[in-house]
């Protein structure tokens, strides 16, 4: 298996709604992102998880909130959203050679805040 | 500090024409360059990486791209262009130094291939 698989691929919540994205991969890697892609942009990280633990968070709002409950998988939970918000969120992994091989990306959960 | 910097936000290229998109790098010591094609509405794609090996590397779909430090140049180029090469492509450059490891991504050419 060497693919990152996101859920869900459309996404359409209200501003009080609570929502999850999932991310998971069989590749045995243990490094894994979170990348937020507005139309016409490059992605801007959100998180990297290391060994399961939040190593690197991008000055998210608290309304995003990733997790990590084992090394396959990684979800973010979404909570108040804005309409701002809407975008494409893209997951990657990354494996032993470490980042400086190369991602691996899923093909991304589009979302639309109303 | 490191950044990359994609010199064409958007290149046309008639089918069976070369293709050439620019990318130049600014790094304090040796770096790790990568090619990335984005479709619309999916996930990026690796097309190839340059990690201090060959200065020359081939990647997938007829792609490659030649690291030149004098020129802080990476180009990616692909002697003839197909319908489906019309995509997003992003040069990035990763930054591994003092404790801090991510990658810097380009701001993107998007290639139209014309019939």
């Amino acid at each position: 298996d060497t693919e990152v698989t996101q859920t869900p691929k459309h996404l359409v919540m209200g501003m009080t709604n609570k929502k999850s994205l999932k991310c998971e991969q069989h590749m045995g890697h243990r490094a894994m992102y979170w990348y937020k892609q507005k139309a016409k942009k490059p992605p801007e990280l959100m998180f990297v998880y290391s060994y399961e633990k939040l190593s690197i968070n991008e000055s998210v709002p608290s309304r995003f909130s990733p997790e990590c409950p084992n090394s396959s998988l990684l979800n973010l939970h979404l909570h108040a959203l804005q309409p701002e918000d809407s975008a494409l969120y893209l997951c990657a992994s990354s494996g032993r050679g470490g980042q400086s091989y190369g991602y691996t990306f899923g093909s991304g959960t589009r979302l639309t805040v109303v | 500090a490191q950044s990359v910097t994609q010199l064409d936000s958007h290149v046309s290229v008639s089918e069976g024409t070369p293709v050439l998109l620019r990318c130049n790098y600014s790094s304090s010591y040796s770096p790790s360059l990568f090619w990335y094609v984005q479709h619309p509405n999916k996930g990026l794609q690796l097309l190839l990486k340059y990690t201090s090996a060959a200065t020359l590397v081939k990647g997938i779909n007829g792609f490659e791209a030649e690291f030149k430090k004098s020129e802080t140049s990476f180009h990616l180029t692909k002697p003839s262009a197909h319908m489906s090469d019309a995509a997003e492509y992003f040069c990035v450059v990763f930054l591994g130094s003092s404790g801090t490891y991510k990658y810097i991504f380009g701001t993107g050419t998007r290639l139209k291939v014309l019939a």
